[in-house]
């Protein structure tokens, strides 16, 4: 995985309860995406940022909360974890216009 | 609404024959087409990119084409290996932050 890492890998928690994903990268690069991947459905945008402190929502964003404070992390939160969150989360890093290299994922279950 | 359509859902092919994967898509303006190979498991990686400007592009053993006018793309894959079994899937950017992702077709090469 071409210089992503994503934590933690996996994630089991109950619903009410405040999470946070990490995503961290080494190549310097000023955009950084959130999606989730769910059965039946493309990969969607949950939030993106354009550099530190930059950040704008994606097509599916209510419940989600991202923070970017240095260019290699991109944090993704769910202030309060619902059922309907459990999915797989991938960060990725790129441009829309070329190449977007993606983490590994996060496999997060909410019960 | 921006949509990305992929056929087949799933294919089972045998080891050493070619395949092709189709896309469709409705997404305007259109920036540029993208496919992906995913393992299961893991995280989307680039397969190739392509513009409007372009009507093919080739990675290996795998070869993409795209139709602007029709807006079809398709994904052909020579003389299969057993490592080609994944999910592909077919992203199209209309020049925004946010990509529209096929749902993918999951691909199985039997020995």
């Amino acid at each position: 995985d071409a210089g992503i890492t994503q934590s933690p890998r996996h994630k089991v928690t109950e619903t009410g309860t405040p999470v946070t994903l990490r995503c961290h990268q080494t190549e310097n690069h000023r955009y950084m995406y959130w999606y989730r991947q769910d059965p039946g459905h493309g990969l969607r945008l949950i939030h993106y940022s354009y550099g530190v402190k930059d950040t704008d929502k994606g097509e599916v964003s209510d419940g989600y909360s991202v923070s970017r404070s240095k260019t290699e992390d991109f944090l993704l939160t769910l202030e309060s974890a619902t059922s309907s969150q459990t999915s797989v989360y991938f960060c990725a890093f790129g441009t829309n216009t070329d190449t977007q290299y993606f983490g590994p994922g996060t496999r997060l279950t909410v019960l | 609404k921006n949509q990305v359509e992929q056929s087949p859902q799933s294919l089972i092919i045998l080891e050493g024959k070619n395949c092709t994967l189709q896309c469709n898509y409705t997404v305007s303006p259109f920036s540029n087409l993208r496919w992906y190979k995913q393992d299961t498991g893991r995280g989307p990686v680039s397969l190739t990119i392509m513009t409007f400007s372009e009507n093919t592009k080739s990675n290996g053993r795998y070869t993409a084409t795209l139709d602007a006018d029709t807006k079809q793309s398709s994904l052909h894959i020579t003389a299969s290996q057993l490592s080609d079994s994944a999910s592909y899937i077919c992203v199209v950017s209309e020049g925004s932050y946010i990509p529209t992702f096929g749902r993918g077709t999951s691909l199985i090469v039997h020995p």
